[in-house]
């Protein structure tokens, strides 16, 4: 089992609508969570970071963080065409060195 | 966000020559870099981990003496794939990471290897 799953996707959505990406872990250790959106044949850009459980938002993007069921999520409001990319989770512990991702999801915003 | 350079962006050798991929970090300095493959919508797979001034760390099954990793000073580091194959072409992405905490980790523009 990997200690972060992602599902793979595709996920396909209107414009306008929302998108709604999660990840589950298993590592009780890791308190870190980041998403990355990787646009094809590009390098990952780190979007947002939530520490330990809790909510956090920053424009369209908002991400949550449940340690106790062990569950994040990413959800992208009032999505754009530009959205369209692989969205990757990934977590590291505290004191880590090394980031763990998700398998990535595949969202195609359809205009 | 910070900016890391990383070049070249694609590459084309033949089979049996070495390939260098280098990685910059333009405004800040990197103790940790981290070199990533990545194969066709895959995630990253880490395959190995650098300190400036210190040998990389390598991961479970990567071969060290195939893909030689340099870090010599805090804003770079190399990747040198040795006696190149068509099975090693992929993605290659890298990763600098200041010592201000675990999530200031930045990723380079990534770097497509075709062995032919």
């Amino acid at each position: 089992q990997k200690e972060v799953e992602q599902d793979p996707g595709p996920l396909s959505v209107p414009e306008g609508a929302i998108v709604s990406l999660n990840c589950t872990y298993s590592n009780s250790a890791f308190q870190y969570f980041m998403w990355y959106r990787q646009y094809s044949r590009k390098g990952p850009e780190l979007l947002m970071y939530t520490y330990s459980s809790g909510n956090k938002e920053d424009g369209r993007f908002t991400a949550q963080v449940d340690k106790s069921s062990k569950y994040i999520s990413l959800f992208i409001r009032d999505s754009q065409p530009s959205d369209s990319a692989t969205y990757l989770c990934a977590a590291i512990k505290a004191a880590g060195n090394k980031l763990t991702f998700g398998g990535g999801t595949r969202v195609l915003v359809k205009p | 966000g910070a900016v890391v350079s990383q070049h070249p962006s694609w590459v084309i050798c033949k089979s049996g020559t070495s390939v260098k991929i280098e990685c910059r970090s333009l405004d800040f300095q990197a103790t940790t870099m981290f070199w990533y493959r990545q194969f066709p919508k895959q995630s990253l797979m880490l395959m190995a981990t650098s300190n400036e001034g210190s040998k990389a760390t390598y991961e479970q099954g990567v071969e060290k003496d195939k893909f030689l990793i340099n870090h010599a000073s805090l804003t770079l580091s190399t990747l040198t794939v040795t006696s190149a194959h068509p099975e090693d072409s992929s993605f290659y992405i890298c990763s600098a990471r200041s010592d201000r905490g675990p999530t200031e980790a930045f990723f380079g523009q990534g770097t497509r290897l075709t062995v032919v």
